[in-house]
């Protein structure tokens, strides 16, 4: 089956950096992309990974490793706006998006 | 650039009503659109992927004689929830696919909160 695993929630401080882990098992693999959604909105593109390794933009950056079927999203210098939730989206062998639930990310002052 | 425009924002009706949702690409020519929904603190549900001038496919579960799918032009598909009822009330949000290549990102339109009562 297809699967995603990321923590439900975390919670960090403004100014500072954190790491939104997440593992992935899809049927076939054309990459990963990471979308960040605020509450009651659509989805905003960040970042799209199909090469092992870093991508960094701006204050935020994702890694990839195909063959652990892993990445993360590193935010850093944390705001208060980028409280949101955040999407590990794998693309199956079908180029289908295969969405979980996020990572709802709280940022305190 | 990407920009997608999804209209309208809200919609509050009655019950038996048919709801029309407008989403458009503004800055590209969108080959391939995206109609999901969304219930509180669940993930996206992919209903309908459409191509330009060919009919949208389905997902397992979603009738398609209720939610009429119509990808007329590069730029506009339109979503139709007929004879809504309150269990379809929801967060509906289009995204839009441009350049051919599967792997592009897909850009989402700001989603449309229905509210059958």
């Amino acid at each position: 089956g297809q699967n995603i695993d990321q923590p439900t929630e975390m919670t960090a401080t403004e100014g500072a950096i954190v790491q939104i882990n997440c593992t992935y098992q899809t049927s076939g693999f054309n990459g990963l992309f990471w979308y960040q959604q605020h509450a009651g909105e659509a989805p905003t593109f960040l970042s799209y990974n199909v090469l092992d390794g870093l991508e960094e933009k701006g204050r935020f950056s994702s890694f990839l490793s195909r063959s652990k079927g892993y990445s993360y999203l590193l935010l850093k210098e944390l705001q208060m706006k980028d409280s949101a939730s955040y999407l590990c989206v794998p693309l199956d062998s079908n180029y289908q998006l295969i969405w979980g639930a996020g990572t709802k990310l709280i940022i305190k002052p | 650039g990407a920009v997608v425009s999804q209209h309208p924002s809200w919609v509050i009706c009655k019950s038996g009503t048919s709801v029309k949702i407008e989403c458009r690409s503004l800055d590209f020519q969108a080959t391939t659109m995206f109609w999901y929904r969304q219930f509180p603190k669940q993930s996206l549900m992919l209903m309908a992927t459409s191509n330009e001038g060919s009919k949208a496919t389905y997902e397992q579960g979603v009738e398609k004689d209720k939610f009429l799918i119509n990808h007329a032009s590069l730029t506009l598909s339109t979503l139709t929830v007929t004879s809504a009822h309150p269990e379809d009330s929801s967060f509906y949000i289009c995204s839009a696919r441009g350049g051919g290549r599967e792997f592009q990102p897909q850009h989402f339109g700001d989603g449309t909160r229905l509210s059958i009562l």
